[in-house]
Order: structure tokens, then sequence, then C-alpha cells
């Protein structure tokens, strides 16, 4: 069964510096591994995703992240926060061996950046 | 550009009683995905459907249904409500294609009183 992991419930920053999210997952076949953002009382908005190829994917406003394999993780990283990034992290899982019908989420990190 | 459009965005309902959700995805997306998300919780997947067809099933009570109709629309139909139902229902779409990223409405908001 595939699962995905956020060791962290909060990660706290403040502007300029680096911030990682971190994320873990596990999968029967290949995983498409995806990040995404959720602002109060809002849906959750896509930043970024891995489905093949180069271990760094780069996304929306400025966050990038690695694939590691043997490590089976997917962190989420930028090189300089804002204090606009504090929101809701979520990383998510789909197997290639279910056919993708099903996008399991871990629970969320709260990031908060501080000016 | 056109986005997952729910409706309606919030929603009281007393126990026992019926609510009907529903979700229009972006055009020529074929497949359709219901997210419950409790309180200061993470998306917990319900049920998808792939062509009016319903392609996978995850933690959603026996008490709601639901169907994609002919023209991609998704309805997702609760009865007896509790109070634990209370929550965001998330609908979102995307092409069948694992690789592709889903889109995601703005849900709508269940208060069971």
């Amino acid at each position: 069964a595939q699962s995905v992991a956020q060791p962290e419930d909060q990660v706290n920053v403040a502007e300029g510096n680096p911030l990682t999210v971190k994320c873990t997952y596990s999968v029967s076949g290949n995983p498409y591994l995806f990040w995404y953002v959720q602002y109060p009382n809002r849906g959750l908005q896509f930043l970024l995703k891995y489905i093949t190829g180069d271990n760094l994917v780069k996304g929306s406003y400025g966050f990038e992240a690695e694939f590691n394999k043997s490590q089976t993780s997917f962190h989420l990283k930028k090189p300089s926060a804002l204090v606009s990034d504090s929101a809701l992290y979520f990383c998510a899982v789909r197997d290639s061996n279910t056919g993708g019908f099903k996008t399991i989420f871990g629970a969320g990190t709260r990031l908060f950046v501080k000016a | 550009a056109a986005g997952v459009i729910q409706s309606p965005r919030h929603l009281i309902k007393e126990k026992r009683e019926t609510a009907t959700l529903k979700c229009y995805p972006i055009p020529r997306h074929d497949t359709v995905y219901w997210y419950q998300q409790g309180p200061g919780q993470d998306p917990q997947f319900l049920i998808s459907f792939y062509e009016k067809m319903q392609s996978d099933k995850g933690s959603i009570p026996d008490r709601f249904s639901a169907q994609q109709f002919s023209d991609y629309h998704s309805e997702l139909n609760m009865s007896s409500l509790e109070l634990g139902d209370s929550a965001l229902y998330f609908c979102a779409s995307s092409p069948q294609d694992p690789g592709t990223e889903a889109f995601f409405g703005q849900g709508t908001r269940l208060t069971v009183v």
C-alpha cells in the first residue's frame, strides 16, 4: 500500500533563510510525487511534481524538490523564504501500480516564515 | 482558465439530514476525485471516478455515495449526517494520466449541527 510521511508538523524559518519541508514515501511500484500548498480556506494548489528524469525538479514560486530513490524521500526546498510562503504544505504520492487513480497525502507541514 | 467548480461553498445541515455536494471538473478532464479534510487534518481520499465509472474507493462511509454523470460532473451524496461529517470536502479533477497533477476546487465547507 502507498503511504506518505511528513515528519514535521511545523517548520519555522526566518525570511531570507533557506527552507526545507521533509517528505518520505512508500509505494509498491514507481512513485509519482507531488507537492501542494494550501492557504487558509482555500483549495490545494499544485507546486511541483516528479514523474521521471532529473531528480531535482523546479516548480512554482521558486520552490524545488529533490527525489532521492534510495532514501525514498522528496523534500521540498527553497533557497530564500518569503513571509508569503507561510502556508500548509502537503506531499502526495501516486503509485504507478494502482493506475494512478488514488493520490495519498501526507499529514501536512505548516510553514511559518518570520519577517 | 477554467477551474474546478464546487457548489455550494458552504452548507449547514442538521444531524440525520441529507446533503448533496456538486463538482464540475475542468473541461476534458475525465477523472474526478473527492477528498474530506477535517479541521487540522490532511485530506482523506474518499472516492474517484474515471469516465463515469468508479475507479477507486478510499475511506468513504457507507452513508455516502457518489457518481459521475455523462457531462463528467460529479455529486457526493451524504445521508444520515453526523456531527463528525463536518469538514471541508474537496473535489479534484485530472486527465487520466497518473503523472498529471490534480486540480482542486475551492471546497465545500459542510457544518453539521
